[in-house]
């Protein structure tokens, strides 16, 4: 089992719907998950992060956290096909020197 | 926020060779971190970059294959020596701001071709 596990996708949504995307991770002891988004030909960008269980919002985009079940999701708004990127989760463990542990990613195609 | 260079942007080089990437913050940093991304794959780390001291690498990852140096908070280079064409990928340095947690902010990447 991966530490970290994301559906690879592609994702297809139509423009305007809701776009969910779900990571699961094995680490009980883990603290702090992160969504990072990636466009074809760039280096990820860091678009939320989440420490506590429950829901964080910030714009479109909502992570939610359920450290019972182990898995950290991002739902997006209104999908906009400039949402179209690779989605990439990230955890981190405590006393893990502060490295990540990556998912593989979730294509995301938002269709207009 | 942050400001993240690395030069160069992208480079060709010969198998047998060795390129130096080079990143730099415009702001102190507590770390720095060398990641590869094989096209179409997810990131891959090769070290942690230390200040002042030697680089702490990942399964798979060699110093003498990777020398890293990190001279002071808010520079650091990754060398990949001896290169063959399976060194082709794309090269990201990334930092954790001072006061910052966990979260980790990304260069713009070099992107590395060995023929």
């Amino acid at each position: 089992q991966k530490e970290v596990e994301q559906n690879s996708g592609p994702l297809s949504v139509p423009e305007g719907a809701i776009a969910s995307l779900n990571c699961t991770y094995s680490d009980r002891g883990s603290q702090s998950f992160f969504w990072y988004r990636q466009y074809s030909g760039k280096s990820p960008e860091l678009i939320m992060f989440i420490y506590s269980n429950g829901d964080k919002e910030d714009g479109r985009f909502t992570a939610q956290l359920n450290k019972a079940s182990q898995y950290v999701s991002l739902l997006i708004r209104d999908s906009q096909p400039s949402d179209s990127a690779t989605y990439l989760c990230a955890v981190a463990r405590a006393g893990n020197n502060r490295k990540l542990i990556w998912g593989l990613g979730t294509s995301l195609a938002v269709n207009p | 926020s942050a400001v993240i260079s690395q030069k160069p942007s992208r480079d060709i080089c010969q198998r047998g060779t060795s390129l130096t990437i080079q990143c730099q913050v415009d702001s102190q940093v507590t770390m720095m971190f060398w990641y590869r991304q094989q096209p179409g794959q997810s990131l891959t780390l090769i070290a942690t970059a230390n200040q002042g001291s030697e680089a702490t690498y990942e399964s798979g990852f060699v110093i003498d294959k990777f020398p890293i140096s990190r001279p002071n908070l808010t520079f650091s280079t990754l060398t990949v020596s001896n290169m063959s064409p399976e060194d082709s990928s794309i090269y990201l340095c990334s930092v954790v701001r001072a006061g910052g947690n966990y979260e980790q902010y990304f260069g713009p990447g070099t992107r590395l071709t060995v023929t």
